[in-house]
């Protein structure tokens, strides 16, 4: 089925270690890519492909893979990381996540 | 560096027909291998994919949409643009376009550029 599933919140102490996790079957066909998103900005891609991340983007962001789950991950989760986080994969259609909102305390 | 920009109506009445422009610059969108998206995200909610089109007019659409969705390109101006009709209540949302782009091969697709978005208000 084309739907993915996020966990609606997680939360990490700061400096410390967070995965954020995605769920789906489409997982199993194709990577999920990642995206952050701050209040009032548009999303930005962090994560692509098997654990690629664009130009700028910090290097304590990385992404895996396992079965029919996606994963990100922050290692020495910063202040500037607290956001909206997205996966999207597809299968027949395109598809994102329901979203997890990361709060760093 | 690629860039992505919105134009359109910010109201538009219920029933009506909203009408969205993205300009492209710093890339040709006859550049192959990339899809031209919208997506849509409503107000305090989640990210939806609305649909996307190639340089040479291919497209696909959600299935959710589709009855209502045409993406049309006009690759002289470098503008993709969105028509979504009958417009209600519940199509107030932010719009965003994007540039997808990946690979069957690579088993990888994502949106590596965005707009900033507009806002649209489906209201009387």
């Amino acid at each position: 089925s084309s739907e993915l599933t996020q966990d609606p919140a997680v939360s990490v102490a700061l400096g410390q270690t967070v995965r954020i996790t995605c769920q789906g079957d489409s997982l199993r066909s194709y990577y999920a890519s990642w995206y952050q998103q701050k209040p009032g900005q548009a999303p930005i891609l962090v994560i692509y492909g098997k654990n690629n991340r664009p130009s700028g983007i910090p290097d304590r962001f990385s992404g895996s893979s396992s079965g029919n789950t996606a994963s990100l991950t922050i290692t020495g989760a910063q202040a500037e990381d607290e956001a909206d986080y997205y996966c999207n994969s597809r299968d027949s259609n395109v598809v994102f996540g329901g979203g997890t909102k990361l709060t760093v305390l | 560096q690629v860039q992505l920009q919105e134009s359109g109506p910010g109201l538009v009445k219920p029933s009506q027909t909203l009408s969205l422009t993205c300009t492209v610059s710093g890339g040709s969108i006859s550049s192959g291998g990339y899809y031209w998206s919208w997506i849509r995200q409503h107000p305090g909610k989640g990210l939806e994919w609305i649909g996307y089109i190639s340089y040479s007019g291919s497209t696909y659409y959600n299935p959710s949409l589709k009855s209502r969705v045409t993406i049309s390109v006009d690759t002289s101006k470098n503008q993709f643009s969105l028509r979504l009709s009958s417009v209600t209540a519940a199509d107030t949302a932010m719009y965003y376009c994007a540039r997808y782009f990946g690979s069957d091969k690579r088993v990888e697709y994502y949106f590596d550029y965005w707009g900033q978005g507009t806002l649209v208000t489906v209201s009387s």
